[in-house]
């Protein structure tokens, strides 16, 4: 079956620190792979996302690359801000699932001035 | 362009009550889908919409339930609510529902609490 995991949080870090967040994923088939990000009391954004293997999403300054080989997708930022303080949600959908996603656990991130 | 908008935002209801949520989605989106989010279980696809019919559901009991009409608003509809209905319930809109080339985007959200 399909299933999503990520590291645990919160991750805290100070601001322009590197930041990773890790995640891999079971699935049948070739899955289209996305970064969620949610803030407080709002509902969840979408990141970047990519489609197939060795693509890279990027946006914002984050990125993540598609890796078959590893079956992995995780998120990456050179430098982070206090206003990347959110929880982050890697997540797939298999071909033809009609939007029927599949969520990780989400990590929280902290970032301090 | 108007974002997702769920109504009500915030609801409160008693063990063995139903309720019904309303999803309006983005101005020609036509497949809708909904999730609820718990501290235990995470996000969990519910189903999703496209057209006025179900084209995919999750595994939740029946008391689950849902519908979208013409205009491609959804509501979703929990009878005989338990204590572990207590959730915020998104919704998601897109073009056509294919994850490959739309984008979903949520809303807000519905914050159930059952007593």
């Amino acid at each position: 079956g399909n299933s999503v995991t990520q590291m645990e949080g919160p991750v805290t870090l100070s601001e322009e620190a590197f930041l990773t967040i890790n995640c891999t994923y079971t699935a049948t088939g070739y899955p289209s792979l996305f970064w969620y990000v949610q803030y407080p009391g709002e509902g969840l954004q979408l990141l970047l996302k990519a489609t197939k293997a060795d693509d890279k999403g990027s946006n914002k300054g984050f990125e993540a690359t598609y890796r078959k080989e590893t079956t992995s997708f995780h998120l990456e930022k050179g430098s982070v801000q206090v206003s990347d303080s959110a929880v982050y949600f890697c997540a797939l959908s298999g071909l033809y699932n009609f939007n029927k996603f599949y969520f990780g656990s989400g990590t929280k991130l902290n970032v301090k001035p | 362009k108007a974002g997702v908008t769920q109504t009500p935002r915030y609801l409160i209801k008693t063990r063995g009550q139903q309720v019904t949520l309303s999803c309006s989605p983005i101005s020609g989106h036509r497949s809708v889908s909904w999730y609820q989010q718990t501290p235990g279980q995470g996000l969990q696809f519910l189903f999703e919409y496209f057209s006025e019919t179900q084209r995919n559901k999750g595994n939740f009991p029946g008391r689950f339930s849902g519908r979208q009409f013409s205009n491609s608003r959804s509501e979703m509809n929990v009878s005989t609510l338990e204590l572990g209905d207590s959730a915020l319930y998104l919704c998601a809109s897109s073009r056509i529902g294919d994850s490959s080339t739309d984008t979903q985007y949520f809303g807000p959200g519905t914050r159930l609490t059952v007593l």
